[in-house]
């Protein structure tokens, strides 16, 4: 089956450190553009970091210099370090696959991110 | 950045009933636009890509026109499930940036 499963979400001190993962099956992550997009309680959408099929990566302005999104091919799964967590960057964060780019055909259930003291 | 700004924000309907969102680009972006769908605790769901091409499996009732900064998306016959939240998304320019959103509500 094809899918996305990310793990690794909690509550966490304001200045802490977390990473995500996003195990994928079905499809080879390194293939794939990869993403993480946010969605803070009772917000909208908002994409947070690519890594893309030749490895460059780019990030959104919230997050650069804080957020390393990075690919384990032998695991077939996508991470997400984040630093210097602030209560802005509570939210719920989703994997998503870009197919033929940034149409984002796969996401996963989501895990839970909570930056609070 | 290029701003997408959706409208209405929300929107009482009834099932039958036929509804439009639009969204507009603060830029031209071709038609690197999308359409998805979210379902409250619910992961979000690619409905339209390329501003008009239906992605496969999903009901022939929704639909997708535009390019340039001017976008549209239908829903002809609103089932029950379709009540939900939809977003638009621009892929011309990083970042990847969403419309706000439009909350579909039952009348």
């Amino acid at each position: 089956e094809v899918q996305l499963v990310e793990s690794g979400g909690g509550l966490i001190q304001p200045g802490g450190s977390l990473r995500l993962s996003c195990a994928a099956s079905g499809f080879t992550v390194s293939s794939n553009y990869m993403n993480w997009v946010r969605q803070a309680p009772g917000k909208g959408l908002e994409w947070v970091s690519v890594i893309y099929n030749g490895g460059s990566t780019y990030y959104a302005d919230s997050v650069k210099g804080r957020f390393t999104i990075s690919g384990d091919h032998s695991k077939n799964t996508l991470y997400l370090q984040m630093n210097s967590l602030r209560a802005e960057d509570t939210a719920v964060y989703y994997c998503a696959r870009g197919r033929g780019g940034d149409c984002y055909d796969l996401w996963g259930r989501g895990t839970l991110v909570t930056v609070s003291s | 950045d290029i701003q997408m700004t959706q409208s209405p924000s929300s929107l009482s309907a009834s099932v039958g009933d036929r509804v439009t969102i639009t969204c507009q680009a603060s830029q031209d972006i071709s038609n690197y636009l999308n359409w998805y769908q979210q379902k409250p605790g619910k992961a979000p769901k690619l409905l339209i890509y390329d501003a008009s091409n239906l992605e496969t499996g999903v009901p022939s009732r929704f639909s997708g026109s535009g390019s340039g900064t001017d976008f549209t998306f239908t829903i002809n016959s609103l089932q029950p499930e379709d009540f939900a939240t939809y977003y638009c998304q621009q892929y011309d320019n990083l970042p990847i940036t969403f419309g706000q959103g439009t909350r579909l509500e039952i009348k």
